[in-house]
């Protein structure tokens, strides 16, 4: 069955970068819009970005913008987040998730493990 | 930005009861756009719910959705052990940001 696996959280700085992972498999990842959605330790869901399926189309939550970017490589099934000026608030686990449309109009039919990005110094 | 205010916070009910989980829109969600996921501790959420009420593939008939506008509901006819979690609505019929809801706790009275 389909599977996303996260990896590339870890404990970094703040002001520090980091890039995420989202490996793909058993389905076609190039047809399939994507996101990022974080929690924080004992906190609820937070959506943070979204790729359509072709790449041409990106939007990122307000808390994000000018900080992170959302990119994917098709040919590798992989959808990557690019974490710049990282702050304590950022956190979370972070989940990537498979939008049931090519865009961001399905709702979230498939969800990764989550990796644990902390911001600590 | 369309915000989603779930209540209650908790609900505490007994097996085989009947939950009614309620998530308000601060504006209308396009299109019926809203969807309903289950979280368990340690693991990621689960689609219940999409396009207000449609179940996802797998999930059982025990868990319904419906609503409109701004006021949807999940309703779970008979709570299972398995169904103790937390549940978020969120929407994505507008343009983003998509926005969750700040979740229902179900727990065991």
């Amino acid at each position: 069955q389909v599977q996303l696996v996260d990896s590339g959280g870890g404990v970094v700085q703040p002001g520090r970068s980091l890039r995420l992972s989202c490996a793909a498999s058993r389905f076609t990842f190039g047809i399939y819009g994507m996101h990022w959605v974080r929690q924080a330790p004992g906190k609820g869901l937070e959506w943070v970005a979204v790729i359509w399926y072709d790449g041409n189309k990106k939007y990122y939550a307000d808390s994000v913008k000018g900080r992170f970017t959302i990119s994917r490589d098709n040919s590798k099934d992989t959808l990557y987040l690019q974490m710049n000026g990282l702050r304590a608030e950022d956190t979370a686990v972070y989940y990537c998730a498979r939008d049931r449309s090519s865009g961001c109009y399905g709702g979230f039919d498939h969800w990764g493990q989550g990796t644990l990005v902390t911001v600590s110094s | 930005e369309i915000v989603l205010t779930q209540s209650p916070g908790t609900l505490s009910l007994s097996p085989g009861e009947r939950a009614t989980l309620s998530c308000r829109a601060s504006q209308s969600v396009s299109s019926s756009y809203l969807a309903w996921y289950q979280q368990t501790p340690g693991q990621a959420p689960r689609l219940l719910i999409y396009d207000t009420s449609t179940r996802a593939t797998g999930i059982p008939d025990r868990f319904s959705g419906s609503g409109s506008g701004t006021d949807f509901t999940l309703t779970i006819s008979r709570l299972e052990p398995e169904d103790f979690a937390v549940y978020y609505c969120q929407q994505y019929g507008n343009s983003p940001p998509l926005t969750f809801g700040g979740g229902t706790k179900v727990d065991i009275k």
